[in-house]
């Protein structure tokens, strides 16, 4: 059974930075990329990165290009966001999505099979 | 990076059938069958339930069909069910390498 648990959410201060994980089994993670998700609270969903499976290509929304960076560690099957310059937009909940696609068969695009149950990220003084 | 345009909201009557629209550009939705939905209950997680534009994932069913027409993808759900109500979330990859979403569609069953 495919899990995916991410941890890392909390109360930080604009300008601040925190790291969000998402650990992952039930599957063999380094065969497929991950993404992570945000939604703002009462709003709609909003793509925020992406990684490869071997962690070689990264992706991001121009929203968080040069704040954000995502990596993975496959010996750990763990998925992390660092955030660094939070704004107050950035509060939302954070999810992570593995891709349906398995590397042997990439193709453009991302297809979020899973989520995670996802973890609050509060940007405020 | 625009998001992709769908209605507010739909509503429908148990068993009918609706369908909900995604309005994109040919840099996305009408550039690549790379269309997927998401059904998404309050308080929960997104499930996937199309993909590819047309695709279904082993165990949705198939009362559940995607299309796509030139810029447009659509969602139709037919013998509607209570069950169904919840919002929905197309996504599209883009010619920027990057992935976007519609704004959402929350649906109504009466």
């Amino acid at each position: 059974e495919v899990q995916l648990l991410e941890s890392g959410g909390g109360l930080v201060q604009p300008g601040g930075s925190l790291r969000l994980s998402c650990a992952a089994s039930g599957f063999t993670f380094s065969s497929y990329a991950m993404s992570w998700v945000r939604q703002a609270p009462g709003k709609g969903l909003e793509w925020v990165s992406a990684i490869s499976g071997s962690g070689g290509s990264t992706y991001y929304a121009d929203s968080v290009k040069g704040r954000f960076t995502i990596s993975r560690d496959n010996s750990k099957n763990t998925l992390y966001l660092q955030m660094n310059s939070l704004r107050a937009e950035d509060t939302a909940v954070y999810y992570c999505a593995k891709d349906g696609t398995p590397a042997a068969k990439w193709k453009p695009g991302w297809v979020f099979d899973y989520w995670g149950q996802g973890t609050l990220v509060t940007v405020s003084s | 990076q625009s998001a992709l345009t769908q209605p507010a909201s739909v509503s429908g009557s148990p068993g009918q059938s609706i369908t909900i629209s995604c309005t994109g550009t040919s840099s996305d939705v009408g550039g690549y069958n790379y269309v997927s939905w998401y059904q998404q209950h309050p308080g929960k997680a997104p499930k996937l339930m199309i993909y590819d534009v047309s695709n279904r994932p082993s165990g949705v069913s198939n009362r559940f069909s995607g299309s796509k027409s030139g810029n447009t993808a659509s969602l139709t759900i037919s013998g509607l069910q209570a069950e169904d109500e919840a919002d929905y979330y197309c996504s599209s990859y883009t010619s920027s390498s990057t992935q976007v979403f519609g704004g959402g569609t929350k649906l109504t069953v009466l």
